[in-house]
């Protein structure tokens, strides 16, 4: 069946540091990938996503290329700031949608000044 | 605007008790879905809404859970004879399609003693 596998954490980090945040996939056919977000008191939120080979999602600074070859979806952003502290999920979606996604287990990232 | 919203926020039963969890979706969403999240895991599908019908039940663990949402509106999460591995946060998301992002309620925490 699909999977994600996502990089474990917690993962801390320095204000202005680069981030990675690794996920690969097992899939069958042409699943859509997504991260999703959940900031402290907050319910889960789509930060960004890529529907086909090639792909690149971003959004706030985020950014996320969907590699087949490699079957990743790896999280970046150039600089981290405080309020990016988070719990961050590698999801995939078959079928083109979202109708019934698989979620990896999640990275806490927290970020210190 | 009102996201959605998922009463109780926590829930604490006996085992062998059955309990209801809620979920008002964003108003004009036609799609509903239900997930479970157990400590220290990623989000697990488990039902579907496209409408009043559920579209897709094969999330569901076993015959004691069951939702409805009989006007196309609010749902119901229903599980019967609980049990102590049924303690988890219980997750409500709600969208305008399968193709639309999904908007999550910040979920129901139950917990089964």
């Amino acid at each position: 069946g699909d999977s994600v596998t996502q990089m474990e954490g917690p993962v801390t980090l320095s204000e202005e540091a680069f981030l990675t945040i690794n996920c690969t996939y097992t899939a069958t056919g042409y699943p859509s990938l997504f991260w999703y977000v959940q900031y402290p008191g907050e319910g889960l939120q789509l930060l960004l996503k890529a529907t086909k080979a090639d792909d690149k999602g971003s959004n706030k600074g985020f950014e996320a290329t969907y590699r087949k070859e490699t079957t990743s979806f790896h999280l970046e952003k150039g600089s981290v700031q405080v309020s990016d502290s988070a719990v961050y999920f590698c999801a995939l979606g078959a079928n083109f949608g979202n109708e019934k996604l698989t979620f990896g287990t999640g990275t806490r990232l927290t970020i210190i000044p | 605007g009102a996201g959605v919203s998922q009463t109780p926020s926590n829930k604490v039963t006996e085992k062998g008790k059955y309990v209801e969890l809620r979920c008002d979706p964003i108003s004009g969403h036609t799609a509903l879905y239900w997930y479970r999240q157990s400590l220290g895991q990623g989000p697990e599908f488990l039902i579907y809404f496209q409408g009043t019908g559920a579209a897709d039940d094969s999330g569901l663990p076993n015959d004691r859970f069951f939702a409805v949402r009989p006007e196309g509106s609010v749902s119901t999460l229903k599980i019967q004879r609980t049990e102590r591995g049924d303690s988890a946060v219980y997750l409500c998301a709600s969208s305008l399609g399968t193709s639309f992002p999904l908007h999550f309620g910040n979920g129901t925490r139950l917990t089964v003693t």
